[in-house]
This record gives structure tokens, sequence and C-alpha cells, in this order.
């Protein structure tokens, strides 16, 4: 099956400080990559999608210039929460959709990373 | 309006039973897709099983089932004779085929306790 990896998977960081995530996807090609937040106990809520090369689609109310997300390769996704603050705290979880096939296609999820900023 | 319905927050099962997690959905897309995530608490997403909204069938996926009442919009997973390992929060989720990026809408959740 696909399998997408996610760096660190864990981080403590200062506040004022960034932190950069990264996501791959390892056998297969993301045409879209996916970058979500969950809170404890809630769902997920989604960020922003990216598609290779192209600029990343922000969810309303998510500051692209406080989550900066690069998708560089068909292969690669990065988000880096700049000047990050207690309130950024969370866990944050990528997917990679293969090539579109319609909707049958499932997202595949990295195993997450959880930041905790003090 | 949330398009994603799951309206238990939490359930406690007794090993071995069969446990029904509701989900039901709305949207006035004909092409659309529903899918089941269960989430550990290591907060791994894993992908349960998937039902098309033309798939004639009721999907099915070893001890998962889905018991897909179109008309009635709900999508409900069947965890055949569960086990311990089952704990774990479990996701509703619909991808319309009108959205061009295919993103997934979520439902809120519900966490499911196995007893032994």
């Amino acid at each position: 099956g696909a399998v997408v990896s996610q760096h660190p998977s864990w981080v403590i960081c200062k506040s004022g400080t960034s932190v950069k995530i990264e996501c791959r996807s390892l056998d297969f090609q993301a045409t879209t990559m996916f970058w979500y937040r969950q809170f404890p106990k809630q769902s997920l809520m989604l960020m922003a999608t990216s598609n290779e090369g192209s600029k990343a689609t922000y969810e309303q109310g998510v500051e692209k210039d406080k989550f900066l997300i690069n998708h560089a390769s068909l292969t690669l996704s990065t988000l880096t929460v700049t000047s990050a603050h207690p309130e950024d705290s969370s866990f944050y979880i990528c997917s990679a959709s293969p090539e579109r096939q319609g909707t049958r296609e499932t997202q595949y999820f990295g195993p997450g990373t959880r930041l905790l900023v003090l | 309006a949330q398009k994603i319905t799951q309206t238990q927050p939490g359930m406690f099962v007794q090993e071995k039973e069969a446990v029904t997690l509701d989900c039901t959905y709305d949207t006035s897309d004909p092409s659309y897709g529903l899918f089941w995530y269960k989430q550990p608490s290591s907060g791994e997403m894993i992908f349960l099983i998937y039902q098309g909204s033309y798939d004639q069938q009721n999907a099915t996926e070893g001890r998962y089932s889905l018991n897909f009442q179109k008309a009635r919009k709900s999508a409900n997973l069947v965890i055949s004779a569960s086990q311990l390992g089952d704990s774990a929060m479990y996701f509703c989720a619909m991808r319309e085929g009108g959205d061009s990026n295919y993103q997934l809408i979520w439902g809120a959740g519900t966490k499911l306790i196995i007893k032994p």
C-alpha cells in the first residue's frame, strides 16, 4: 500500500522559533497533499491543500504567512510554522493523494507530528 | 449545515459483540464517496472502508462492513466480533465528485471503547 512519512514525529520548541515539518510520499507520486491540524478529542481540520508546483490553497481562517507550505516535488511537501506560539501546539497530519482517479481514491496519511511550543 | 454527522461522541461495547457506528451525510452532488477511518491513540489515520455513491452493493472489508442507505443518506460502519484493538476514534468522511481537489469532509468522530 501507499506509504506517507512525516518528520519529525515529535517536536518541542521555544516560543518565537520556527518549526518545519516534512511530509513525503515514499512509493507514489502525490499530485495533491493536504495539511490538517487536530486538537485533542476533535476531528481533523483542513488547513491547506497544496498541488505540486503551485501555491497552496489555504482554508478560511488559516494564516498563510504563519503556516508556510511548500510542495516542491511530487513526493515532498513541507509545513513551516513560523514564530510559533503556545497556541500553535497541536497535532499536525499530512495526507497525500496519488494521481486523481475520481472520488474513490483515498488519501494516504502520514503518522502525524505533535508540536509543543513552550 | 453539517455535511457529515456522527451523533455518537462515545460508545462502550463488550468484546466480541458487533458494533454499529452511525454516520449521516448531506450532499447534492450525485457522485460522492464515503470513507471510514480509524485513529488509535498513536494518532495515525487508518483507512478502513470505502463506499461509492454508485456502488450497488454495500462495501465489506474483513470484519468491517458499511450499511449504505442512500435514500436516508446514511453510511453506518458495522464492526463484527469486536476486539480490544478496535478501541479508537472512528471518523466518517466524504469526498464530493464536484470538488476538483477531492478534499475530504470530516465528521466529528466517535470514540469507541471495547470492554473485556
